[in-house]
Parts: structure tokens; sequence; C-alpha cells
């Protein structure tokens, strides 16, 4: 079974420090993808990005950044210079290519606050 | 912004009335899921459909049925209310399996 552990429940950070936010997987297959969603406080739920475990380059995105390692089975995400806009619930999901594909497992999310 | 709706978007109803939930979407994507969310639980799928008239149970769903006689709409009725499942009720999208899923706006339901 596909599990999905964000350890840290809520991490809190002054505007411009840099955060890392840690995604720990758990999968038999070894086809599948991970995603980053991010949930503002207004509750809408926004993707951010899509990797699948045959591509382990590191992507980055503006200030956003992604550490895919299939050794430790992990997928951080790293915000630099951190900004009040980036309060918010961040998930970590995973779904598997198998008879499942398409059922994405979530993990539980990590709260950033960002304080000016 | 992918085309998905979701009604209503708040509901307050009592315990044992029944509820449906409709989602919406104007992309023509095959495959469509309702998840619920609450907190300290993430995102919980209940059930998902991979065509019209073909779903499948995800994790959550006992005392959740849901309907697809249409493409573009996915209903998720609650038969008979309970508080147990006061949640937000969120359902997504995807163009394929395994693929990116894009989230509606979700629903607030309460059940007193």
């Amino acid at each position: 079974a596909q599990k999905v552990t964000q350890a840290q429940t809520e991490i809190s950070v002054v505007e411009k420090e840099d955060v890392t936010l840690d995604c720990v997987y758990e999968t038999r297959d070894t086809t599948y993808y991970l995603f980053w969603y991010k949930q503002p406080p207004s509750g809408e739920l926004v993707f951010l990005i899509r990797r699948n475990s045959f591509d382990e380059q590191n992507e980055i995105s503006g200030r956003y950044s992604w550490n895919f390692q299939k050794s430790t089975s992990s997928f951080n995400f790293t915000i630099t210079a951190s900004q009040v806009v980036d309060s918010a619930v961040y998930f970590c999901a995973l779904s598997e290519a198998g008879t499942n594909a398409g059922k994405s497992t979530f993990g539980d999310g990590t709260t950033l606050t960002v304080k000016p | 912004d992918a085309g998905i709706t979701q009604s209503p978007r708040h509901k307050v109803t009592e315990t044992g009335t029944p509820v449906t939930l409709r989602c919406h979407q104007t992309e023509n994507h095959r495959y469509m899921y309702w998840y619920r969310q609450d907190p300290g639980h993430g995102l919980r799928l209940i059930h998902y459909s991979y065509g019209v008239k073909d779903t499948d149970k995800g994790e959550v769903s006992d005392g959740y049925s849901v309907s697809r006689s249409k493409t573009e709409d996915f209903l998720l009725t609650l038969e008979s209310a309970t508080s147990s499942q006061t949640s937000v009720y969120f359902c997504a999208i995807s163009e394929v399996k395994r693929d990116t899923q894009y989230f509606g706006p979700g629903t607030r339901l309460t059940v007193l």
C-alpha cells in the first residue's frame, strides 16, 4: 500500500527565510508519480508540481525548488526567501502506476506560516 | 484554471437526511474523484470514476454513493447523513490516469 508522510505538522518562519517542507513516501511500484499542492487560507487546492519516478532531476521554479531522491524515498520542497503570501497548507501526494492508477494518496499536510 | 464547479458550496443539514453534492466540469476529462478533507487527515479518497457509469471505491467509501451519467457530472450522495460526515468535500478531475488532478473549490457540509 502506498503511504505519504509529512512529519512537519506546522512550520513558522519569518519573511525572507528559506524553508524546506519534507515529504517521505512508501510504495512497492517502480513507476509512480509525486505531486505537491498548495492550499492557501482561501481554501482552494492549487497544483504546484508533478514528478515521475524516472525523473530524479531537481526542479526550480522561481523561489520554489524540489529535491527528489529515490534512495531515501523523499520529495522535499524548498521555498527560498519566503513571503507572507506563501502562508498555506502544503500537501504532498503519491499516485502509483499499477491497478490503482489514478488514485492518489495525500500526506496530512504541513501548515506554513510566514510572519512579516 | 480548470473548469470545475461544485454545488452547493455550503450546506447545513440534519442527521438522517439525504444529501447530494454535484461536481461539474467543462474540460471533458475522463477521470473524476471525490475527496473529503478533515483536520489532521489531509485528503482522503471517497470514490472515483474512470468513465461514464464506471466508478470505484476509495479508502473511505462507507456511507457514500456516486453516479456519473454524463462525462461532465459526478454526483456524490450521502443516503442518510451522519455527523461524522461533516467535512469539506473536494471534487477533482484528470485527463488521464496518473495525471495531475485539478480540484474544484470545495463544498463545506455540516451535519447537525
